[in-house]
């Protein structure tokens, strides 16, 4: 029962433009979500974070923007670099954060 | 302050046997989740520890365990290997149970023949 999905599992993009990478949840319990950032051989690394209280929280380059209505959650990174070419996952958790759920994962390739 | 660490990197084990997988969470971090990464998944949560103490765990079986010790470090344990169990095996600590942010080690690739 997968309750975060990422439905694309490759972007590829122009350095310089936007990169969009989405995320599904189907759980409305969920209160925390979290996109991670994962270079081969390594674990993942937090980016960024949102409550649900929010609708869009920005870091630099990194603005995660959260739609409670529809259960979506996008990341989007303006402008994309080539050292942004890693695999993202989005996260999700209740407010007791015993618990993480992770989607699949979306490959981003930023092309020079 | 040193990152979490995990040990072994790699594995190699036969269908029935036991593994035992380590990791060192950063020093200060008391609450260690373990999570399991088949090939072109996310990571799946197999359980928490705070404390010492089990304090959430996913679905997954109980021959997969847990200890945690009061240094920061913590194993993972998975009785009667099967073929399925082959994945990287991810730890991540955080400073609190609660806490939002979780600091991933580089995982142990275990592969079941």
């Amino acid at each position: 029962d997968q309750q975060v999905k990422q439905n694309s599992p490759s972007l590829s993009v122009q350095e310089g433009r936007i990169s969009i990478l989405n995320c599904d949840y189907t759980n409305s319990m969920f209160d925390y979500f979290l996109w991670y950032k994962k270079y081969p051989a390594e674990g993942p690394t937090f980016l960024i974070s949102i409550s649900s209280i929010k609708d869009k929280n920005e870091d630099g380059r990194f603005t995660v923007f959260l739609n409670k209505s529809a259960k979506h959650l996008s990341l989007h990174i303006v402008p994309s670099q080539p050292g942004d070419s890693a695999v993202y996952f989005c996260a999700a958790s209740e407010s007791n954060f015993n618990k993480f759920y992770f989607g699949s994962g979306t490959k981003l390739n930023v092309k020079p | 302050e040193t990152g979490v660490t995990q040990s072994p990197t790699h594995l190699i084990k036969t269908r029935g046997q036991q593994v035992t997988l380590r990791c060192s969470s950063q020093s200060g971090h008391n609450t260690v989740s373990w999570y399991q990464q088949a090939l072109g998944q996310g990571p799946q949560f197999i359980f928490q520890y705070y404390r010492e103490e089990e304090n959430g765990r996913g679905n997954f079986p109980p021959r997969f365990s847990g200890l945690q010790f009061p240094n920061y470090s913590s194993e993972l344990n998975v009785n009667a290997l099967e073929l399925d169990d082959s994945a990287l095996y991810l730890c991540a600590s955080s400073l609190v149970a609660g806490a939002e942010t979780q600091y991933f080690g580089p995982g142990t690739r275990l592969l079941v023949l």
